[in-house]
């Protein structure tokens, strides 16, 4: 049983480009959640969606972010004209209901140059 | 918003000590979570709370649940060198759909 995919692990970007992060949810579960992390800090929530969904977005830039969650295929994590504050890593979670376990994936290391 | 502080920062410690670390908070959380973090990868359920003065074991991992339910700690037995790594708390209310709130977590380091 395959865990939460992330592609790519690794993304390096000019600033001004888009970035494009994907996830595969662990297979039945249709609850995906975003969260970035910058170094030496904790994970910091961004946006929860559930399939063609999204239920949260209380953590996400109002600007040049945006999540989607179609009925077929990954998650998308798109930032669009990139800077270099929004150089960090980019976690995907994955979760059978709302209140239940959390099963992150490896991550996609955003660097902006 | 809602925000954890964990303590301590670090930590240095000789392999087959205990250790002890833990999270607090100004607001309540419902669920309390530990994870674990290696280099380059995601962060791994450790061990998970629900009701306030639980207290949960993993092997050597313990950890309880505050009765104030601001608080957690979490206990590691007799260290072992692959126990490095990067420990974080998060907390979680079933009113916030979901989303878990992290500390900033605690850098464990075994020296063998």
């Amino acid at each position: 049983n395959a865990g939460v995919m992330q592609n790519p692990r690794h993304l390096v970007r000019r600033r001004g480009q888009e970035a494009r992060l994907r996830c595969s949810p662990m297979k039945g579960h249709s609850h995906v959640y975003w969260y970035r992390q910058l170094p030496e800090e904790g994970l910091k929530f961004m946006v929860y969606l559930q399939k063609e969904n999204i239920i949260d977005e209380s953590g996400m830039p109002k600007e040049r972010f945006s999540a989607e969650f179609p009925k077929e295929g990954p998650s998308i994590l798109r930032i669009q004209q990139v800077v270099r504050g929004d150089s960090a890593a980019y976690f995907c979670a994955s979760s059978s209901g709302q209140g239940n376990e959390q099963y992150f994936g490896p991550g996609t290391r955003l660097t902006v140059t | 918003g809602q925000q954890l502080n964990q303590s301590p920062q670090s930590m240095f410690i000789q392999e087959g000590e205990d250790v002890s670390m833990n999270c607090t908070s100004s607001s309540i959380f419902n669920t309390w979570l530990w994870y674990k973090q290696d280099p380059g990868e995601g962060p791994v359920l450790l061990i998970a709370l629900y009701k306030a003065g639980e207290l949960t074991s993993n092997g050597r991992l313990t950890a309880q649940f505050g009765i104030t339910r601001k608080d957690s700690f979490l206990n590691i037995s007799a260290s072992i060198p692959s126990d490095v790594g990067i420990y974080f708390c998060a907390g979680r209310l079933e009113t916030n759909a979901g989303k878990s709130t992290f500390g900033d977590g605690t850098t464990l380091t075994v020296k063998p």
